[in-house]
């Protein structure tokens, strides 16, 4: 079983649509939860990061954590279609020597 | 501008023949990594630095060489490259600690191994 699950999709909706991605792990020592976006043919980039439960707003996203049962989502409001990438999910744990466990990423198409 | 620098963006070889991609940062980042991308597999970490002279194994280190000579440059190297080597490559660089979690990403190179 993989540590961190992810859809693969590909997930497509209509522009100004409201985006739910998710993801599933299994270690309870995940402590940091990242969300990276990556665009065709470039590196992934930090989209946002939240540390241990709750919730974080920047703008148009929302980023959730939910540790009790090992699930995290991202939600995008009025989505784009400059947001239609891929969005690959991180986690790790608090110490610095912990590395960063990467989903496989969710392809997001936002339909003009 | 601060940036992650991998040369080359696409490189196609033959087995068995040595080859290095470059990566290099601006950003005085300590903490240094190499990862490849596969469908179906996400980003998975071959190597990383902590700092000069400081490298570790990550999860797929088989067939890969690094160095940290100095702080902006982590080059990876594949002595023996083989077909299952084909991927597409990222080096990443970060400060440590919880800056961690934000990594700087390179354009990512694309390799073929015929």
């Amino acid at each position: 079983q993989k540590e961190v699950e992810q859809d693969p999709g590909p997930l497509s909706v209509p522009e100004g649509a409201i985006v739910s991605l998710n993801c599933t792990y299994s270690n309870s020592a995940f402590q940091y939860f990242m969300w990276y976006r990556q665009y065709s043919r470039k590196g992934p980039e930090l989209l946002m990061y939240t540390y241990s439960s709750g919730n974080k707003e920047d703008g148009r996203f929302t980023a959730q954590v939910d540790k009790s049962s090992k699930y995290i989502s991202l939600f995008i409001r009025d989505s784009q279609p400059s947001d239609s990438a891929t969005y690959l999910c991180a986690m790790r744990g608090y110490s610095s020597a912990s590395k960063i466990i990467f989903g496989s990423g969710t392809r997001l198409s936002i339909r003009p | 501008e601060a940036q992650v620098t991998q040369n080359p963006r696409y490189l196609i070889t033959v087995t068995g023949k040595k080859l290095t991609v470059t990566c290099s940062q601006n950003m005085n980042h300590e903490y240094m990594s190499w990862y490849r991308q596969d469908p179906g597999l996400g980003l998975r970490q071959i190597y990383y630095s902590m700092n000069v002279e400081v490298t570790d194994k990550g999860d797929v280190p088989e067939g890969y060489k690094v160095s940290r000579k100095e702080k902006r440059n982590f080059p990876l190297i594949l002595e023996s490259p083989s077909p299952n080597q084909t991927s597409l490559y990222f080096c990443a660089s970060s400060f440590q600690g919880a800056q961690q979690n934000i990594q700087y990403f390179g354009a990512g190179t694309r390799l073929s191994v015929l």
